[in-house]
């Protein structure tokens, strides 16, 4: 069965310092895709980033940074310069060849501190 | 602004109730899924629509429906509502009926059952 797994509840970043957030995974099948989504405390979902496993480079968008190692399964987002701005929660999510729905990590909550 | 709209914003009704929750999703977007995010379970994906029919079926109860018409809105049924089905619910769209791609999320509807 898939499987994805947060294990930081919680992160704390001094503004302007870069955080990673941890995201593993685990799958049998060789075509698979992860996200990166983002929920402010006003509540919408925010698309950041997607890696798809074939991808031969780690995904960046701005700020935001995909450091995916296959053979470890982890695709952990690494932001750049925090911002204020980028205290919310953030959910790792993945979608495998095939499926029609995304499956969510429990999510880490990073608070930017000023 | 992901361009996905859903109304209401905000749904307060007792137990028993029916409530429909309504989602338009991105112009050009065929695929329409419905996503529940609640305290104890996290976020879990519901249902998909592909171009008005169904494409897919994840955690949905037996007293929740979906249907999507041929604008390709889509309309989340919930009845017999129990206090555990208060919770935020997403509605997504993507172009394609395989999660390839990322989905784009709506901004939610809150649910609160008294």
């Amino acid at each position: 069965a898939q499987k994805i797994t947060q294990t930081q509840p919680g992160m704390f970043v001094q503004e302007k310092e870069a955080v990673t957030l941890d995201c593993t995974y685990d799958t049998s099948d060789p075509s698979y895709g992860l996200f990166w989504y983002k929920q402010p405390s006003s509540g919408e979902m925010i698309f950041l980033i997607y890696q798809g496993s074939y991808d031969q480079q780690n995904a960046t968008e701005g700020r935001y940074s995909l450091n995916f190692q296959k053979a470890r399964k982890s695709a952990n987002l690494v932001i750049s310069a925090s911002q204020l701005g980028d205290s919310a929660m953030y959910f790792c999510a993945f979608v495998w060849d095939g499926a029609n729905n995304l499956f969510f990590g429990t999510g880490t909550r990073l608070t930017v501190i000023p | 602004d992901s361009g996905v709209t859903q109304t209401p914003k905000h749904l307060i009704t007792a137990t028993g109730q029916r409530v429909t929750l309504r989602c338009s999703p991105r112009s050009g977007d065929l695929s329409v899924y419905w996503y529940q995010q609640s305290l104890d379970q996290g976020l879990q994906f519901l249902i998909q629509y592909y171009n008005g029919e169904e494409r897919a079926k994840g955690n949905i109860l037996e007293r929740f429906s979906a249907q999507q018409f041929p604008d390709l809105h889509s309309e989340l049924n919930l009845s017999s509502l129990e206090l555990g089905d208060s919770a935020l619910y997403f509605c997504a769209s993507s172009p394609q009926g395989v999660s390839s791609y990322e989905q784009y999320f709506g901004p939610g509807t809150r649910l609160t059952v008294t």
